[in-house]
């Protein structure tokens, strides 16, 4: 079956603009994940949802971050005034359930770039 | 949060060898630990993962030990081939949350 999709594939866009990043998950599944990812590092966990609610959002790094999943299942990360160090890529992963754990799958990730 | 430390960061190995990979973590109280593969441009791929009350678990050509009491896990693949060159990461959980680590890049010699 269809796995986590994410759109764009790439983003470039210029300091202090404003950029959208979406993410489809796995069909039913109910939880989602949003994870940033730096050149030659491992996934750093952004945010959680459970359904359409932000139940953990710990790993935002400040309040130029907002995500949304208004019907529980399409997500949106936000990003405003966007900087040179919010370049990376930005994943997606989603589970059957949540509360707990369960195998988390990944998309193909937004590669963006900010010049 | 978890600190998880991943070695060694680069693997070469002869085609039909094998690689281990190990993985140690700092929270006792983590419980899931997954192997993720990731080929260059795409996504982190979940290819095995264990839960503490199991020691070792096997899938083909992969496998994936646990040692709670020291911390520290390890992959193993066996019989390499080339489509195994790869980064992988370790990742570890006692929740919803997933702590990686840094990466070892594989590469398999033909």
């Amino acid at each position: 079956g269809a796995g986590v999709s994410q759109t764009p594939s790439n983003k470039v866009t210029e300091k202090g603009k404003y950029v959208e990043l979406r993410c489809d998950p796995i069909s039913g599944h109910t939880a989602l994940y949003w994870y940033r990812q730096s050149l030659g590092q491992g996934p750093e966990f952004l945010i959680y949802f459970q359904g359409t609610g932000a139940a953990d959002d710990s790993g935002l790094p400040n309040d130029r971050f907002f995500a949304v999943r208004p019907e529980g299942s399409v997500s949106t990360l936000k990003i405003q005034r966007t900087e040179r160090g919010d370049s990376a890529v930005y994943l997606c992963a989603s589970s059957s359930h949540g509360g707990g754990v369960y195998e988390q799958y990944f998309g193909p990730g937004t590669r963006l770039t900010v010049t | 949060g978890e600190n998880v430390e991943q070695h060694p960061s680069t693997l070469s190995v002869q085609e039909g060898d094998s690689a281990v990979i190990k993985c140690t973590y700092s929270d006792s109280a983590s419980n899931y630990f997954p192997w993720y593969k990731q080929e260059l441009g795409k996504g982190p791929q979940l290819i095995i993962d264990i839960r503490s009350n199991v020691g070792e678990k096997k899938d083909q050509r992969i496998a994936v030990t646990l040692n709670k009491t020291a911390k520290h896990f390890s992959l193993h693949i066996t019989e390499t081939q080339p489509e195994d060159s790869a980064v992988y990461f370790c990742a570890v959980s006692n929740d919803y949350k997933l702590s990686f680590g840094a990466g070892t890049t594989v590469t398999v010699r033909a």
